[in-house]
């Protein structure tokens, strides 16, 4: 089953504006990752932030964890028609097992 | 970065035949393999964890007589889905990662099959 609540599902917005997703989860885990998927093809690795962790920053991308809420979101500032596609949150365990949200859709407009 | 390679990117066969899908790791050794389906517009399903040396381990309500997971090696693991039908058409995805550090580095993904049975 999947433990991860995306929101929103389906995010359209114009080119230059910020686009933030969250992630919410149930159970304990060791660390989180946030994945891109364009469509048709693999996933691509974004972020890892670990359990520790409040927040992490890669180029355009901000990811923050909040444990006692269970919750992240992923902040894509200065959005460009090329980030056009589905992220992906996903828990880790400490088994090593990662279990997907159910995705949020986004559409950049040039 | 590390690589992940997943072949065939496409297959479109009748049913019932057998089809087998492999996950090659390029430039690191490959403790663990998964394998996922996914559905259109859908998430990604964990059908097994797959150990190089070991049997692989399914997830509840994945047949493992039907997707037969072999982990020969650190840097190959293959899913063959027996005597495949309609309902098996989906877009099948590996990913890949080294267990002795799974908690500091991400899984690493082959760009998926999509399995056609006519």
């Amino acid at each position: 089953s999947q433990q991860g609540e995306e929101d929103p599902q389906a995010l359209s917005i114009q080119e230059g504006e910020n686009a933030t997703m969250n992630c919410s989860y149930k159970t304990s885990i060791n660390n989180l990752q946030w994945y891109r998927q364009n469509s048709g093809r693999g996933l691509v690795h974004l972020i890892l932030i670990r359990s520790n962790e409040r927040e992490k920053h890669s180029g355009r991308l901000r990811v923050t964890l909040d444990t006692s809420k269970k919750s992240s979101s992923l902040l894509i500032t200065a959005s460009r028609a090329a980030d056009t596609a589905s992220y992906f949150c996903a828990t880790v365990n400490s088994y090593g097992k990662l279990t997907f949200g159910q995705g949020t859709i986004l559409t950049v407009h040039p | 970065g590390a690589v992940v390679s997943q072949h065939p990117s496409r297959v479109i066969c009748k049913s019932g035949t057998s089809v087998k899908i492999e996950c090659r790791s390029l430039d690191f050794q490959a403790t663990t393999m998964f394998w996922y389906r996914q559905f259109p517009k859908q998430s990604l399903m964990l059908m097994a964890t797959s150990n190089e040396g070991s049997k692989a381990t399914y997830e509840q309500g994945v047949e493992k007589d039907k997707f037969l997971i072999n982990h020969a090696s650190l840097t190959l693991s293959t899913l063959t889905v027996t005597s495949a039908h309609p309902e098996d058409s989906s877009f099948y995805i590996c990913s890949a990662t080294d267990f002795r550090d799974w908690g500091n580095q991400p899984q690493h993904f082959g760009d998926g099959t999509r399995l056609s049975i006519l």
